[in-house]
C-alpha cells in the first residue's frame, strides 16, 4: 500500500521569507499523481499545486513551487514570499495512475506565518 | 455550478444514533469519496464510488455504508453511531486528476 510521510507537524516562517516543506511517499508505482493542498481555518481543502510523476519538470504555481525527486520519492513544497494569508494546515497526497483512483493523504504541515 | 455541497454543516449525535451526511455535486464527475478527518491523522479514506451503482471500501469502512444510485448524490450513512465517530468528514469528487472537497461536515457523537 502506498504511503505519505510529512515529517514536519509544525513549521513557521517570517512573513516575505521563503518555506519548504517536505513530504516522502513510497509506491511501487512508476507513474502517479502527488498532490499539495492547503486547508485554511475556514477547514475548505483547497488544491495548491499537482505534479504527474512522468513530467521532469517541477511544476510552479506563482509563488509555490515544488522540488519533485523521483528516485527519492519526495516532493518538497516551497513557498516564496510568504504571505500572512499562506498560514494553515498544508496536505501531501498521492494518487496512482488511472481515472478514478483515491487520494493517499499525509497527516499534514501546521504553517505559520509571523508579521 | 455549485460544486460540492454537504449537509448538514454540524451535528451532534447521541450513541447508537443513526444519521446520514449528505454530499452532493453538479459537475457530472464519476469519481465521489468520503473522507474523515482526525487531529494529527491527516485525511482518511471512508468509501469511493466511480460511479452509480459502484462502491468501494477505503482505509476505514468500518461503521458507514454508503450508496450511489444517481451521478450527483453520494450519502454516507451511520447506522449506529460511537464516539469514535466523532471526526469532521469531507466529501469530494473528481473529473480525473485534482479533487473537487465540499466544506465539510463536524460530527460529534455523544
Amino acid at each position: 500500500a502506498q504511503t505519505v510521510t510529512q515529517s514536519q507537524p509544525e513549521m513557521s516562517v517570517q512573513e516575505a521569507e521563503t518555506v519548504t516543506l517536505s513530504c516522502t511517499y513510497d509506491t511501487s508505482e512508476s507513474d502517479y499523481y502527488l498532490f499539495w493542498y492547503k486547508q485554511p481555518p475556514s477547514r475548505q481543502m483547497i488544491l495548491v499545486i499537482r505534479q504527474e510523476a512522468y513530467k521532469q519538470q517541477n511544476a510552479t504555481e506563482n509563488r509555490f513551487s515544488v522540488n519533485f525527486q523521483k528516485a527519492a520519492k519526495s516532493f518538497s513544497l516551497k513557498i516564496s514570499d510568504s504571505q500572512l494569508g499562506d498560514a494553515a494546515m498544508y496536505f501531501c497526497a498521492y494518487r496512482r495512475i488511472g481515472r478514478n483512483t483515491p487520494l493517499v493523504f499525509g497527516k499534514g504541515t501546521r504553517l505559520s506565518v509571523i508579521a | 455550478n455549485a460544486g460540492v455541497t454537504q449537509t448538514p454543516k454540524f451535528q451532534v449525535l447521541k450513541t447508537g444514533q443513526s444519521m446520514t451526511l449528505q454530499c452532493a455535486q453538479d459537475m457530472n464527475h464519476e469519481y465521489m469519496s468520503w473522507y474523515r478527518q482526525d487531529p494529527g491523522m491527516g485525511l482518511r479514506l471512508i468509501h469511493y464510488s466511480v460511479g452509480a451503482g459502484i462502491t468501494d471500501q477505503g482505509e476505514v469502512p468500518n461503521g458507514y455504508n454508503v450508496s450511489r444510485s444517481t451521478t450527483e448524490d453520494f450519502p454516507l450513512r451511520l447506522l449506529s453511531a460511537a464516539p469514535s465517530q466523532t471526526s469532521v468528514y469531507f466529501c469530494a469528487s473528481s473529473p480525473g486528476l485534482g479533487q473537487f472537497f465540499g466544506p465539510g461536515t463536524r460530527l460529534t457523537v455523544l
